[in-house]
Parts: C-alpha cells; sequence; structure tokens
C-alpha cells in the first residue's frame, strides 16, 4: 500500500526559506504512470495546489507561487522534496503531498499524505 | 487563470440526497475530480473522472459534468458524510485548480 510521509519545521521565520520533504514508501517514484504533487491548506481555509514533478524531471508550478517555489527529486531516496522561498505569515498552512494520478486528460490526487502543518513566525 | 466556483454550504437531511455543484467556464470539456475532507484528516479521493468511484467509496457517491457544472450527489446521506468536500479539475493553462470548498451538514 502506497504512503506518503511529509517532514520539515514546523516553524519557519519570515523572509527565510520553507524546505519540506515527503518521502514514499510502498511504491516508486520513477513509475511512468505518476506525477507527484504538494497542495497546501491555510488554518480553515481551502487546498492550493503548489507544484508537480514527473519522474523525468518535468515539473508543473502554480502560476501565483511559480516565482518561489522549487520542487525536486531524489529517485534514489524515493522521496519529493519543495522549497518555498521568502515566506510569509500567509504561507502558513498544512502542506500535502500527494500521488497524482495520470489517465488521458484527466489527473487527480491520491493517495494523500497526511500533511504538516508549517507556521511562518518570527 | 481558470476559476471554479462552489456553494459553501449544503445542509441535508439523514438519508436524503444532497447534491454539491462546481462551476467554471466549460467545464465539462474537463474532467471533475471530488475530495472529502473531514475535520483533521486528509483529503480522499470519492469521484474522479466525472464518475468514477475508487474502490471503497459507497455506491451512494455519484457524480456527474456537463456545461459549466459538475455535480456531486452523495445518495442517502448518513451523518458519517459531514465533511467538506472540494472538486477540481485540470487546465491546461492553471494546471491543477481547486473549488472553494462546501461545508455538507447532515441534520
Amino acid at each position: 500500500q502506497l504512503q506518503l510521509h511529509e517532514s520539515g519545521p514546523g516553524l519557519v521565520k519570515p523572509s527565510e526559506t520553507l524546505s519540506l520533504t515527503c518521502t514514499v514508501s510502498g511504491g516508486s517514484i520513477s513509475s511512468t504512470s505518476y506525477y507527484w504533487g504538494w497542495v497546501r491548506q491555510p488554518p480553515g481555509k481551502g487546498l492550493e495546489w503548489i507544484a508537480s514533478i514527473y519522474y523525468s524531471g518535468a515539473t508543473y508550478y502554480s502560476p501565483s507561487l511559480k516565482s518561489r517555489v522549487t520542487i525536486s527529486s531524489d529517485t534514489s531516496k524515493n522521496q519529493v522534496s519543495l522549497n518555498l522561498s521568502s515566506v510569509a505569515a500567509a504561507d502558513t498552512a498544512v502542506y500535502y503531498c500527494a500521488r497524482v494520478m495520470l489517465a488521458g486528460g484527466s489527473n487527480w490526487f491520491d493517495p494523500w499524505g497526511q500533511g504538516t502543518l508549517v507556521t511562518v513566525f518570527s | 487563470s481558470y476559476e471554479l466556483t462552489q456553494p459553501p454550504s449544503v445542509s441535508v437531511s439523514p438519508g436524503q440526497t444532497a447534491s454539491i455543484t462546481c462551476s467554471g467556464d466549460k467545464l465539462g470539456d474537463k474532467y471533475a475530480c471530488w475530495y472529502q475532507q473531514k475535520p483533521g484528516q486528509s483529503p480522499v479521493v470519492v469521484i474522479y473522472e466525472d464518475n468514477k468511484r475508487p474502490s471503497g467509496i459507497p455506491e451512494r457517491f455519484s457524480g456527474s459534468n456537463s456545461g459549466n457544472t459538475a455535480t456531486l450527489t452523495i445518495s442517502g446521506t448518513q451523518a458519517m458524510d459531514e465533511a467538506d468536500y472540494y472538486c477540481q479539475t485540470w487546465d491546461s493553462s492553471a494546471f491543477y485548480v481547486f473549488g472553494p470548498g462546501t461545508k455538507v451538514t447532515v441534520l
């Protein structure tokens, strides 16, 4: 059974870079059938997609966050990472890692990790 | 950019049918999926590719998508279905787009 586990610091100071890692078990991130993505959810608010990556290294970024985000993968460790620079209070959120299912023109996230809360706090 | 809209809340009596709409420009030309999120939990997909149910999702969950609106229908709603529901689609310019979410309350 595929499992995703997010890890990283729970507190980040304003203007610093947020770095998170998603460790995947029970499956390989090198599979040609999936992308891997990050989604965040500010407290009490809705879901916002951040970025996605394919095994080949192809990446997609949210237009609103593109200038501050980098997604990468390490196939040897079966991990996907996210860096978000110049963070501010508005970046406080639960950050989820998820597998992106691909089928023709359809894309959906399944499964999701348990999420990790990151608070931007000085 | 591409945007999806959902009603903030829907109320339903136990055993009745709940319908949650998701609207976007020519959404019917794209695929829609739906996620259920209960408090303190991660989202779970309940419908993908407009109307397909993943393994383990009860048959009372169904979906449709036509014109500008996708609809998630919960038939015979149970107390355990009380949750936030998010629609999501993929757009060639905005990529992965989520709706703002609908809180379903089972009264």
